[in-house]
């Protein structure tokens, strides 16, 4: 089945407990990203990646870490996780976004809570 | 800059009607695509359909369709004869360019929460 799989779906943690979340697709995508998504403030992009290797901040990439070494996998990294971190977060993949605008397939989300 | 607005917080409709949840785009691309999403109560997020600037033809899924007008910079989406199962939150998003390239990140509204009583 095609999808996107994000880890973990749910985490509680506590304040500058570095932290990864985990993103992996099975499509052969060349683009991947992340998002976040806060209550009034709709979904906003927090880093993506064009291809392999190239990475480039979104709209809120403060606080936050993001690695392309293999096609499938774009983990988000928190190195010391605040309490403004606190929220959902989507990874996407789509295929090359080079040419045009692609539609993104989502994960599940991550909800995480950051005391 | 561009901005995509969903005036439309909530609406509550009751199984069998027909709903249309607005959206109102601004850009100053020439060339530019724009997307709907659902986002059903589980929680992840559904591609529904992708539509560029060069063409205004309106769009038919099943009972979903879509009217798009560039000269009010619209893109509404219209349910017909709802059911339950539509209940979602539904978010228009907007492609965004910088300079010339394109970097994949759309410009989300804020989402219409559609609930569709039995």
């Amino acid at each position: 089945e095609a999808q996107v799989t994000q880890n973990p779906r749910y985490l509680i943690t506590v304040t500058g407990k570095k932290l990864t979340v985990t993103c992996s697709q099975n499509m052969n995508h060349e683009y991947m990203s992340w998002y976040r998504q806060d209550p009034g403030l709709g979904l906003r992009q927090i880093y993506y990646s064009m291809n392999v290797e190239v990475t480039d901040k979104g709209d809120v990439p403060e606080g936050y870490k993001v690695s392309r070494k293999e096609k499938r996998n774009f983990p988000l990294i928190l190195e010391s996780p605040s309490p403004n971190q606190t929220s959902l977060y989507f990874c996407a993949s789509s295929l090359s976004q080079e040419l045009a605008p692609r539609e993104l397939f989502f994960g599940e989300g991550s909800r995480l809570t950051v005391l | 800059a561009q901005k995509v607005t969903q005036a439309q917080t909530e609406i509550s409709v009751v199984e069998k009607e027909d709903v249309t949840l607005d959206c109102v785009y601004e850009t100053r691309d020439t060339t530019y695509y724009l997307f709907w999403y659902k986002q059903p109560p589980s929680g992840e997020l559904v591609f529904l359909i992708r539509r560029n600037s060069f063409d205004e033809q309106n769009e038919i899924s099943g009972r979903y369709s879509w009217n798009f007008q560039k000269s009010t910079s619209s893109f509404n989406f219209t349910i017909t004869a709802s059911q339950v199962v539509d209940s979602a939150v539904y978010f228009c998003a907007l492609s965004e360019l910088v300079g010339s390239s394109n970097t994949g990140k759309l410009i989300f509204g804020q989402g219409t929460t559609l609930q569709v009583k039995p």
